[in-house]
């Protein structure tokens, strides 16, 4: 079955900027999306389509894709950015969808 | 207010059966392509499942683990998705997440998420 691999930990201090790859064979052809959660609550996208960003996320928030990775970039990380994140595609198929195994983000 | 709000969760023995439901509110229900996904305690977000509109022939997905025991379905009159759920087995327990990404008119993405369901599955 068609996987995404994440790393299971970042950690950064305030003000730096924080890197979490996403790595699929089927990426150079499909979309990555990727999702915060943060303790007890429910996902809320972040990033979509690669590059884009839904409205009301922050601009220092942006993500890019090369080949067989996706990257989440958060610029200038701030202490209420520490959750776990999650990036999600499809399978070469376009129709199964995978959640990555989750990056812990922490901010301190 | 655009919403999604699960019911259905319990507890349930090992080849019990259970069914959870969505309602959806403040978006266009009947256009949406709607899915179901879960977490187990502890771990990663896993996709389910996705039902696709009316409209696009209303398809049904599953993922691998739940293939052949869980069935998703809808009804639109009522703005309601449904799972259910048969043969469940211990590695079923999860809070359950109905959740949709659709295009507003502009193109931009809007993201809904319920607060999820809890399905313990224990004997």
């Amino acid at each position: 079955s068609y996987e995404l691999t994440q790393p299971p930990s970042v950690s950064v201090s305030p003000g730096q900027t924080a890197r979490i790859t996403c790595s699929g064979d089927a990426l150079p052809k499909k979309y990555a999306y990727w999702y915060q959660q943060k303790s007890g609550q429910a996902p809320v996208l972040v990033i979509y389509e690669d590059t884009r960003r839904p409205s009301g996320i922050p601009e220092r928030f942006s993500g890019s894709s090369s080949g067989a990775m996706a990257t989440l970039t958060i610029n200038g990380a701030q202490v209420e950015d520490e959750a776990d994140y999650y990036c999600c595609s499809t399978d070469s198929s376009g129709i199964q969808w995978v959640f990555g195994g989750g990056t812990k983000l922490t901010v301190l | 207010e655009v919403q999604l709000v699960e019911s259905g969760g319990g507890l349930v023995k090992p080849g019990g059966s259970l069914r959870l439901s969505c309602v959806g509110s403040g978006f266009s229900f009947t256009n949406a392509w709607m899915n179901w996904v879960r977490q187990a305690p502890g771990k990663g977000l896993e996709w389910v499942g996705r039902i696709k509109s009316k409209a696009d022939g209303e398809t049904r997905d599953n993922a691998a683990p739940v293939k052949g025991r869980f069935t998703i379905s809808r009804d639109d009159s009522k703005h309601t998705l449904f799972l259910q759920m048969n043969s469940l087995q211990t590695e079923d327990t999860a809070v359950y997440y109905c959740t949709t990404l659709m295009k507003d008119n502009a193109g931009d993405a809007v993201d809904i998420w319920g607060h999820g369901t809890m399905v313990i599955v224990s004997s």
